[in-house]
């Protein structure tokens, strides 16, 4: 099983509004990962979890928490987002410290702040 | 500074004829990994091919082939019998000896019947 689900798939919030990104990945993966993808542009990391620890946050604004409750689910909770943050969010999944471990994606959250 | 470029933001390609996708990387590590993806309008990023920085021969996968030209930090795809289905946006993506994986910009490549 090579999936890794997000949910939901769609989401509008107000920016007073408090919400919760959630993705679930049963491969085994040790490694979990947000991205924030703008339109015509690139994924941009923005956490990454390893053996379920923070590893990696790169300056992403407090208004974004992530947790990582076990080892197959990664959530990004939401709060007091700005349209600016409208994009399609993208978690990812793989072994941890490999350079060759290709990374399994989820379809994404399309997000609009209002 | 950007460590990975993708340097043609979109290709035409007719169907059945192959189509090559340029990369270039940055790296001053002599561990790591390449990638390619493949993102349809739908959003969802598509695991195509990988390279490891050590490995002898270019890496194939079906119709995706990998032009790996290490000194000259070059990881082009080569995507042979193009179709259809193949029209996307497709990226290029390193992993260093870190649990980052980072992309290139790039290229939408729109096959034409």
């Amino acid at each position: 099983d090579t999936e890794v689900t997000q949910t939901p798939k769609h989401l509008v919030m107000g920016m007073t509004n408090k919400k919760s990104l959630k993705c679930e990945q049963h491969m085994g993966h040790r490694a979990m990962y947000w991205y924030k993808q703008k339109a015509k542009k690139p994924p941009e990391l923005m956490f990454v979890y390893s053996y379920e620890k923070l590893s990696i946050n790169e300056s992403v604004p407090s208004r974004f928490s992530p947790e990582c409750p076990n080892s197959s689910l990664l959530n990004l909770h939401l709060h007091a987002l700005q349209p600016e943050d409208s994009a399609l969010y993208l978690c990812a999944s793989s072994q941890p410290d490999r350079d060759w471990a290709e990374a399994f994606f989820g379809q994404g959250t399309r997000l609009t702040v209002v | 500074a950007q460590k990975i470029t993708q340097t043609q933001p979109g290709m035409f390609v007719q169907e059945k004829e192959a189509v090559t996708l340029d990369c270039t990387y940055d790296t001053s590590d002599p561990s790591y990994g390449l990638f390619w993806y493949k993102q349809p309008s739908s959003g969802e990023m598509i695991f195509l091919i990988y390279q490891g920085s050590y490995d002898q021969q270019n890496a194939t996968e079906g119709r995706y082939s990998l032009n790996f030209q290490k000194a000259r930090k070059s990881a082009n795809l080569v995507i042979s019998a193009s179709q259809l289905g193949d029209s996307a946006m497709y990226f290029c993506a390193m992993r260093e000896d870190t649990d980052k994986l980072i992309f290139g910009t790039g290229t939408r490549l729109q096959v034409f019947p």
